[in-house]
């Protein structure tokens, strides 16, 4: 059971470049998140998807776009990355919003 | 929205003591609230969580009490070991039911 796997785990972008990171979960979860963890700031909600076929914007989204492609994915994208967003990005999943998320190994993202 | 503010920052701890980190919350609807243990190079893990209908709650050496009138929650690990050296997170979920997080508390316990 591999539970929620993001990929890559490492990137570097030049600034203006575009990418998308991609979530997979395999326990069924109805709700997926996006998470960016920046030093002494914990973690802040960038979007959310409470069930497939619904997103929302959560605290920090712009310079972000996401899709829910089906149940299980759920992609983050940069259409033109900036060195404010060098970061380490989470991917969660859960049965319903309010309960307990399950997360990723993260994704080191550096923009130069 | 919700915000979530977290103390200490770091926590040094002599292994077999015991260690404390509080949390305040502001939205007085929150009714969820969660603790994330984060080890170096990995993402966050449930620990133990709490439901606003219930004062207190334990797990072994982990407990989390929440006082809902002064809207503040906090952590409790007794019996410290080397394991429990981490970054410990809370959380509250808003009236949308999304979860804000504290800055998170980086605790050393101390051999």
């Amino acid at each position: 059971n591999a539970g929620v796997t993001q990929t890559p785990k490492f990137q570097v972008l030049k600034t203006g470049q575009s990418m998308t990171l991609q979530c997979a979960q395999d326990m069924n979860h109805n709700s997926m998140y996006w998470y960016r963890q920046d030093p002494g700031m914990g973690l802040r909600l960038i979007y959310y998807s409470a069930s497939e076929g619904t997103t929302d914007k959560g605290e920090v989204p712009n310079g972000y776009n996401v899709s829910r492609l089906n149940k299980r994915e759920f992609s983050l994208r940069l259409e033109s990355a900036a060195p404010s967003q060098t970061s380490v990005y989470f991917c969660a999943s859960s049965v319903a919003l309010n309960t307990e998320a399950f997360f990723g190994q993260g994704t080191r993202l550096t923009v130069v | 929205g919700e915000n979530v503010e977290q103390h200490p920052s770091t926590l040094s701890v002599q292994e077999g003591d015991s260690a404390v980190i509080k949390c305040t919350y502001s939205d007085s609807a929150s009714n969820y609230f969660p603790w994330y243990k984060q080890e170096l190079g990995k993402g966050p893990q449930l620990i133990i969580d709490i439901r606003s209908n219930v004062g207190e709650k334990k797990d072994q050496r982990i407990a989390v009490t929440l006082n809902k009138t002064a809207k503040h929650f906090s952590l409790h690990i007794t019996e410290t070991q080397p394991e429990d050296s981490a970054v410990y997170f809370c959380a509250a979920s808003d009236n949308d039911y999304k979860l804000s997080f504290g800055a998170g508390t980086t605790v050393t316990v101390r051999a």
